[in-house]
């Protein structure tokens, strides 16, 4: 099946600091990407929508200023997390589609994010 | 809107069958899909219905009705490394670029 990575899979940040998450498709072009959050034994709850070239579509009540998603081609999307505070910490995890009509969404394997 | 329900946590031994509900709320349904997730992991696409009827792919199958607005997943032969958390997710033709809406997920526990 299709490969998504994500980098680092796991980071420690101090408060007031921003972090950026990397998240690639290694053997297929994505066409749109997703960011998910999710927290200990909770749902993955949908942040953007990110389609290559274009803004990214921010899910009702997440800060676009805080999480910065830019999406420069069509293999690779980030997520910048800006001014982390302790709230900020979670399992943040990417998915990759190949097409509008493709239903099956690639996972990357999530990202620890933990702010002290 | 868009609204999933499935059980929190269903518990079966090896070698059972186990069905997983999920019911949805939701305007211009497309399609639902389930996904298993282990922890710490990345959640993996398992099955995916858009018509009325049964999906079989080996151990497991989905079910969808359209007009119940209701899906389940089945598990046959249930293997300890099935000890997962399982998602439905709703597919809506008003989502762009084939956004998905999770459930809440249930915790299945195989025990021996």
């Amino acid at each position: 099946g299709a490969v998504v990575s994500q980098h680092p899979s796991r980071v420690i940040c101090k408060s007031g600091t921003s972090v950026k998450i990397e998240c690639r498709s290694l053997d297929f072009q994505a066409t749109t990407m997703f960011w998910y959050r999710q927290f200990p034994k909770q749902s993955l709850m949908l942040m953007a929508t990110s389609n290559e070239g274009s803004k990214a579509t921010y899910e009702q009540g997440v800060e676009k200023d805080k999480f910065l998603i830019n999406h420069a081609s069509l293999t690779l999307s980030t997520l910048t997390v800006t001014s982390a505070h302790p709230e900020d910490s979670s399992f943040y995890i990417c998915s990759a589609i190949a097409g509008v009509v493709s239903y099956e969404q690639y996972f990357g394997p999530g990202t620890r994010l933990t702010v002290t | 809107g868009q609204s999933l329900e499935q059980p929190s946590e269903v518990t079966a031994v090896e070698g059972a069958i186990v069905q997983i509900n999920c019911t949805y709320q939701t305007s211009g349904f497309y399609g639902l899909s389930w996904y298993q997730q282990h922890d710490g992991g990345a959640p993996t696409f398992l099955s995916y219905n858009a018509l009325d009827g049964l999906e079989e792919t080996g151990r497991f199958s989905s079910f969808l009705s359209r007009s119940d607005s209701y899906g389940y997943l089945l598990l046959q032969e249930l293997q300890m490394k099935d000890s997962a958390s399982y998602f439905c997710a709703v597919r809506s033709v008003y989502n762009q670029g084939g956004k998905l809406i999770f459930g809440q997920g249930t915790e299945l526990s195989v025990k021996p």
